[in-house]
């Protein structure tokens, strides 16, 4: 079964440093999102991307969350100037366009701000 | 605004025993509902949605739109059944962003 890869597994950074998380979605999937859970809070919607531009985007996705969809394959997270409470786990997901189809998860990144 | 309410963050129970995970939800049109659960190191996999009515690993959910509720069931709890439960609700329309609740995990004991 195809599956939402993430890479790297755990990022460690050090504050005010950019950072670039990895997700490669579902081959045939249009609908791409970020999400993050900071420890032991619930899951959090970042963003979501449809057609080579942001659909929807949070409160949280402020002026230092940037995502691209550069190649055609990978999705990625840019965090710049990284500050300690963007410390988190930050999940990759993606849909297929049919309506009603559900969000498939990556692994997620661990991502730790020193 | 949307959102979902899971009020155990902890539920342990012993095998062969039922398990109810409750979820309630607040959201002004007509939702979907789905249940994610997440094993010991593995990525939130999606186990139910209320939309295909099915029932997996033995676990069903009704949404109740009077109650606003989508409580996950099982009549007997196996230790695999032991993880972290996530209920989640999208709008019916749109990019359907997902809100979660803060997750109840399941202790099975044997």
């Amino acid at each position: 079964e195809p599956e939402v890869t993430q890479t790297p597994s755990h990022q460690v950074t050090q504050m005010g440093q950019e950072v670039i998380l990895r997700c490669v979605p579902i081959s045939n999937h249009l609908y791409f999102y970020w999400y993050r859970q900071i420890l032991g809070q619930k899951v959090e919607f970042l963003v979501s991307f449809y057609n080579n531009e942001i659909s929807e985007k949070s409160e949280i996705f402020d002026d230092q969350f940037s995502v691209e969809r550069p190649d055609g394959s990978n999705f990625t997270l840019k965090i710049r100037s990284t500050k300690l409470e963007d410390s988190a786990m930050y999940f990759c997901a993606s849909r297929g366009g049919q309506g009603g189809q559900p969000q498939h998860f990556g692994d997620g990144t661990r991502l730790s701000i020193l | 605004a949307q959102r979902v309410t899971q009020p155990e963050k902890l539920l342990s129970v012993f095998k062969g025993a039922p398990v109810e995970l409750k979820c309630n939800y607040s959201y002004s049109g007509s939702p979907e509902l789905f249940w994610y659960v997440q094993y010991s190191r593995q990525r939130l996999q999606l186990l139910l949605r209320h939309i295909s009515r099915e029932s997996i690993k033995g676990f069903t959910a009704d949404l109740n739109k009077g109650e606003t509720s989508f409580h996950l069931k099982k009549p007997f709890a196996q230790e695999e059944d032991s993880a972290m439960y996530y209920c989640a609700l999208s709008p019916s329309t749109g990019r359907r962003a997902l809100t979660f609740g803060s997750g109840t995990r399941l202790q099975v004991q044997p």
